[in-house]
């Protein structure tokens, strides 16, 4: 099945500096990629998403980046604010995992004032 | 509108009791699914239905079963609870393939 990794587990930041969250996956039929964020004691969010016949999209301070050949996706997050502080998540979803989406194991962002 | 409502929030179950999940959705959406959360393992699909009538195994079915009662509902069935289990389950809708996921509030439990 799809496997997905990401990087950094955590990470920190100062207020205004930008953010940058690394995944990868191993099932090259995959073709939908979406980026959600965790608040405390609640459920997962959607924050951006990328299907793989493009390779940028933008949403205000918040970027993803798909390299499908290297299987690889990024999430850029500029002019970090501490309410940018949570868990971000990757994901794949495909034909070979039934559209399911299969998710990293996690970043936690700290942003510090 | 509600969104994807989880019942009940929080549940201790002792092991070897069973117990009921459930989950619904007033989005009108094909596909519902359940995950669990654990510290460091990020969410784990358990079983998935991608549409009214069918379900399917995820990475870690064993020692759960699942009901698509109709489009709204997608329960979540613990026959014999074990301390592994211990978790928090979140449940989840799309409208169809590759499109935003909702996900609900989750439901704690602990199994002693």
């Amino acid at each position: 099945g799809e496997n997905v990794e990401q990087h950094p587990s955590t990470l920190s930041v100062q207020e205004g500096d930008s953010a940058v969250i690394k995944c990868t996956y191993s099932d090259s039929a995959s073709n939908y990629f979406p980026w959600y964020k965790q608040e405390l004691g609640k459920g997962p969010q959607l924050i951006i998403d990328i299907r793989s016949n493009v390779g940028e999209k933008k949403d205000q301070r918040i970027a993803v980046t798909l390299n499908k050949t290297a299987k690889h996706f990024s999430l850029h997050i500029t002019e970090t604010q501490p309410e940018d502080s949570a868990v971000y998540f990757c994901a794949a979803a495909g034909p070979n995992s039934g559209y399911a989406l299969n998710f990293g194991k996690g970043t936690s962002l700290l942003v510090t004032p | 509108n509600a969104g994807v409502t989880q019942t009940p929030k929080f549940q201790v179950l002792k092991t070897g009791q069973s117990m009921t999940l459930q989950c619904a959705q007033d989005m009108n959406h094909n596909s519902m699914y359940w995950y669990r959360q654990d510290p460091g393992m990020g969410l784990r699909l358990i079983y998935y239905s991608a549409s009214e009538g069918t379900t399917d195994k995820g990475e870690v079915p064993n020692g759960y079963n699942v009901s698509r009662l109709n489009k709204r509902e997608f329960s979540l069935r613990l026959e014999s609870a074990a301390p592994s289990q211990t978790s928090v389950y979140f449940c989840a809708s799309s409208e169809t393939k590759n499109t935003e996921a909702f996900f609900g509030q989750g439901t704690r439990l602990t199994v002693v």
